[in-house]
């Protein structure tokens, strides 16, 4: 079942903070984070797979819950290279297979 | 990071001809390779997950006839569109991942336009 991100739609001045949810009905094995531009393919961001971890590098970072059913990531003080649709995508097991939220688009204005 | 190689990046071919797109994993041995579909402005949607040497397994709605997937070395995988038609049309994406690992590395991506 593909999971829920919110919100859909976000837009932000260059130096902004955002946060960006993603919310599975089941529990879930990992968590990938990849952001994608127009006409490109995704990039890899980030790989959650223990509940309550958190990681990051630069200023992008994400957690995932302990119950295993969440993950958020955290973009602090946005740049404007961050624009694009950030999309997570969540196993449920050890294998490479993932399924996709909706995307949130986010607009990183100067 | 590993990588995956996707062949071509786009293509046009008429209504009714068959396509085909490969994907490859250039430092690491495949065991399994996920094709995905994204329209514009859509999500990634899981087609078929292909393992080294055995049928793909498609997901529901998929139709296995029109799409052929191949994964006949732990390196490669193909997808062939056959008798393509305009709502073909579409982002295609492969991801690789080794043996029992859990990240999945994406190829490119191919952009088919059929008219």
């Amino acid at each position: 079942q593909q999971p829920v991100q919110s919100p859909q739609a976000v837009i932000l001045r260059e130096g902004e903070d955002a946060v960006i949810n993603c919310s599975s009905s089941k529990a879930l094995y990992s968590v990938h984070w990849y952001r994608q531009k127009h006409g490109e393919a995704p990039v890899f961001l980030m790989i959650l797979l223990k509940g309550g971890e958190q990681k990051g590098h630069d200023k992008i970072s994400a957690s995932f819950n302990e119950k295993k059913q969440q993950s958020s990531l955290y973009l602090t003080a946005s740049q404007l290279s961050y624009s694009g649709t950030y999309f997570c995508g969540t196993g449920v097991n050890q294998g490479g297979k993932l399924i996709f939220g909706q995307g949130t688009e986010l607009s990183v204005k100067p | 990071g590993a990588v995956v190689s996707q062949h071509p990046s786009w293509v046009i071919c008429k209504s009714g001809t068959s396509v085909k797109i490969e994907c490859r994993s250039l430092d690491f041995q495949a065991t399994t390779m996920f094709w995905y579909r994204q329209f514009p402005k859509q999500s990634l949607m899981l087609m078929a997950t292909s393992n080294e040497g055995s049928k793909a397994t498609y997901e529901q709605g998929v139709e296995k006839d029109k799409f052929l997937i191949n994964h006949a070395s732990l390196t490669l995988s193909t997808l062939t569109v056959t008798s393509a038609h305009p709502e073909d049309s579409s982002f295609y994406i492969c991801s690789a991942s080794s043996d029992r690992s859990t990240e999945a590395f994406f190829g490119q991506g191919t952009r088919l336009t059929v008219v």
